[in-house]
């Protein structure tokens, strides 16, 4: 069974204050790895997929990575509009339709 | 483009009530997909579609029905309402398997 672990559970930051998010996951054979970001009262909003171990994706002020067990969200100089919950998923490359296994999340907090 | 839209945007319903959720996108996409989301579960695949005619079940799918006569619309119908449904419910669709999806707004239902 596929499964995803995003850690921490929150994170709280000061403006200017870089750190990492985590996903590791599990799954039989891994077709994507996707980023999403979910603001409250929103639907999630597609941020990146990563294919393959080694590769890294960047948009703004964050860094997607990826190894064969787990991925990072990197967030250099956060700023207060960065706060929102950050999904992780895995889509197998078995397995009918779309889906995509989710993880919790962490709920990102920048403070001024 | 207006993306993937849903309606309603919010619903309460009594037990036993039915009643449909609607979930349309104009980007001419295959897939097409319905999740719920419950606090502390993270995002769970109810059924989804990979071309208008075809659909199949995901993770939890009983006590939702669906059908998709079109390309753009893919409806979701609860046939019995029951309070373990009360959540947030998200329709999301892609071009195709391994790429990203699109969320909607997400309806938030609540069933007494």
């Amino acid at each position: 069974e596929d499964q995803v672990t995003q850690s921490p559970e929150a994170l709280r930051l000061q403006e200017g204050e870089s750190s990492s998010l985590n996903c590791s996951y599990t799954v039989s054979g891994l077709r994507g790895l996707f980023w999403y970001r979910q603001d409250p009262g929103k639907g999630p909003e597609f941020l990146f997929t990563l294919y393959s171990a080694g590769e890294e994706k960047e948009k703004e002020r964050l860094k997607a990575t990826l190894t064969k067990k787990e991925s990072f969200l990197h967030i250099t100089a956060p700023k207060p509009e960065d706060s929102a919950t950050y999904l992780c998923a895995v889509q197998a490359i078995t397995g009918g339709g779309n889906k995509l296994t989710f993880g919790t999340g962490t709920q990102l907090k920048v403070e001024l | 483009n207006a993306g993937v839209t849903q309606t309603p945007k919010f619903q309460v319903l009594k037990t036993g009530q039915s009643m449909t959720l609607q979930c349309a996108q104009d980007m001419n996409h295959e897939y097409m997909s319905w999740y719920r989301q419950d606090p502390g579960m993270g995002l769970r695949l109810i059924h989804y579609s990979v071309g208008a005619g075809i659909t199949d079940q995901g993770e939890v799918p009983n006590g939702y029905n669906v059908s998709r006569s079109t390309t753009e619309d893919f409806p979701l119908r609860l046939l019995s309402a029951a309070p373990s449904q009360t959540s947030v419910y998200f329709c999301a669709s892609g071009q195709r398997r391994g790429y990203e999806q699109y969320f909607g707004p997400g309806t938030r239902l609540t069933v007494t």
